[in-house]
């Protein structure tokens, strides 16, 4: 039954430690999304595919990078961790941006912890 | 600007009663669209509902309803006879039709007990 499925669920990374977080769907949406949510926060776009189009916000950090292979997955690549990127990452898919069918649906997250 | 409000951070109430979460939103567009999530504890965001710019209706699922008034720029959600399960941050969120990104209010933690 479960569409959107990220892994890991909790991620331990040391300081400056590359790491991936993963998402997947089995809802065949076109669209998937990334979305960093600090504690008490509400969550901020970070970026996302259309199909493999690319669309990254403005004020999301270099260290940030995403990839999507097909169209089932999407990873989301932090390249160099600071203590300031532990959050929780959620990752959304719709079937459109905008009309009809746009509303997004949301893993359960991943919890990152950087020591 | 696109912006959403939500003035009430923390309600608490005891279980059976109604509770309004209240939500003001801001944008130019013509054409956009509202919507709840729940969020628990889990931390999984769960969608609610979605209203666009050009539905006026209010609607009802259950025990859930939700007042849409452009003339207020409101979006406003009561759950009737709230239960613990209730318990839960609540999101308001606008999505305007230059697409994809959702406009989320700081949310609404909503404390049921029993």
């Amino acid at each position: 039954d479960a569409m959107v499925i990220q892994n890991p669920r909790y991620q331990v990374t040391q300081f400056g430690k590359p790491v991936t977080l993963s998402c997947s769907q089995t809802l065949n949406h076109n669209v998937m999304y990334w979305y960093q949510q600090k504690s008490s926060q509400a969550p901020k776009l970070l970026f996302h595919y259309y199909d493999k189009d690319f669309n990254n916000e403005a004020d999301t950090p270099d260290n940030f990078q995403s990839r999507r292979p097909n169209t089932s997955f999407c990873f989301l690549d932090i390249r160099s961790p600071g203590l300031g990127d532990a959050a929780m990452y959620l990752c959304a898919t719709s079937r459109t941006r905008t009309g009809g069918r746009n509303e997004q649906y949301f893993g359960p997250g991943t919890r990152l912890t950087v020591t | 600007a696109q912006k959403v409000t939500q003035a009430q951070t923390e309600i608490s109430v005891v279980e059976k009663e109604d509770v309004t979460l209240d939500c003001v939103y801001e944008t130019r567009d013509t054409t956009y669209y509202l919507f709840w999530y729940k969020q628990p504890p889990s931390g999984e965001l769960v969608f609610l509902i979605r209203r666009n710019s050009f539905d006026e209706q209010n609607e009802i699922s259950g025990r859930y309803s939700w007042n849409f008034q452009k003339s207020t720029s409101s979006f406003n959600f009561t759950i009737t006879a709230s239960q613990v399960v209730d318990s839960a941050v609540y999101f308001c969120a606008l999505l305007y039709n230059q697409g994809g990104k959702l406009i989320f209010g700081q949310g609404t933690e909503l404390s049921v007990k029993p």
